[in-house]
């Protein structure tokens, strides 16, 4: 199993809509959830950081973690042509924040 | 001019040969890491330095090797380099004291360096 899962799309979503990325993760101590956006032919950027259950909002994008479920997403309200680019889960493992395992990436796209 | 400058940005090399990328940050960081990108595999870890005397494996670390030559310059060796060592290899910094104060986890990556090996 793969510390961390995502689906690797193509996600198509219309403008306006919202768009949901999901997360797997599978060692039970990560304690830091990280998601970055990648546009085609860039390096990743983070967009969100997330630490505790629950739900953390920033602008249109709100991360949600639930750890006994182990999972983390993340939602875009109000799609923009501009989202449209690949998002990284990562996690950050035991012991501090000194390297990230990250996932394979979802791919979305917004339909204008 | 960019945070973290990696170069060559493209190379194209032949099987057996010695190659090296650099990279180097104006950022101040602390801590460095490469990482390697495939299509469907994702970010993967190869090697990470938290200073120039603290070197460390990642995930997939056979077939390559880093010096840490000062703060602000970590390179990646292939000292003979192999088809399936094609990808697109990032350079990234994170600040350890803001790691440790705000837990932001936060890797600022360079623009990338695309690598083909024939």
């Amino acid at each position: 199993q793969k510390e961390v899962e995502q689906n690797s799309g193509p996600l198509s979503v219309p403008e306006g809509a919202i768009a949901s990325l999901n997360c797997t993760y599978s060692d039970r101590g990560s304690q830091s959830f990280f998601w970055y956006r990648q546009y085609s032919g860039k390096s990743p950027e983070l967009i969100m950081s997330i630490y505790s259950n629950g739900d953390k909002e920033d602008g249109r994008f709100t991360a949600q973690l639930n750890k006994a479920s182990q999972y983390v997403s993340l939602l875009i309200r109000d799609s923009q042509p501009s989202d449209s680019a690949t998002y990284l889960c990562a996690i950050s493992v035991p012991f501090g924040n000194e390297k990230l395992t990250f996932g394979t990436g979802t791919r979305l796209t917004i339909i204008p | 001019d960019a945070d973290v400058t990696q170069t060559p940005r493209n190379r194209i090399t032949k099987t057996g040969k010695r190659i090296m990328l650099e990279c180097s940050q104006t950022k101040g960081h602390d801590r460095m890491y490469w990482y390697r990108q495939d299509p469907g595999l994702g970010l993967r870890l190869i090697y990470y330095s938290f200073d120039v005397k603290d070197i460390n494996k990642g995930e997939i670390s056979d077939g390559y090797s880093v010096s840490r030559q000062a703060q602000a310059k970590f390179s990646l060796s292939l000292e003979s380099a192999i088809p399936n060592q094609t990808a697109l290899y990032f350079c990234a910094t994170s600040d350890f004291q803001r790691l440790a104060e705000t837990n932001t986890g936060e890797l600022f990556f360079g623009e990338g360096s695309r690598l083909t090996v024939l």
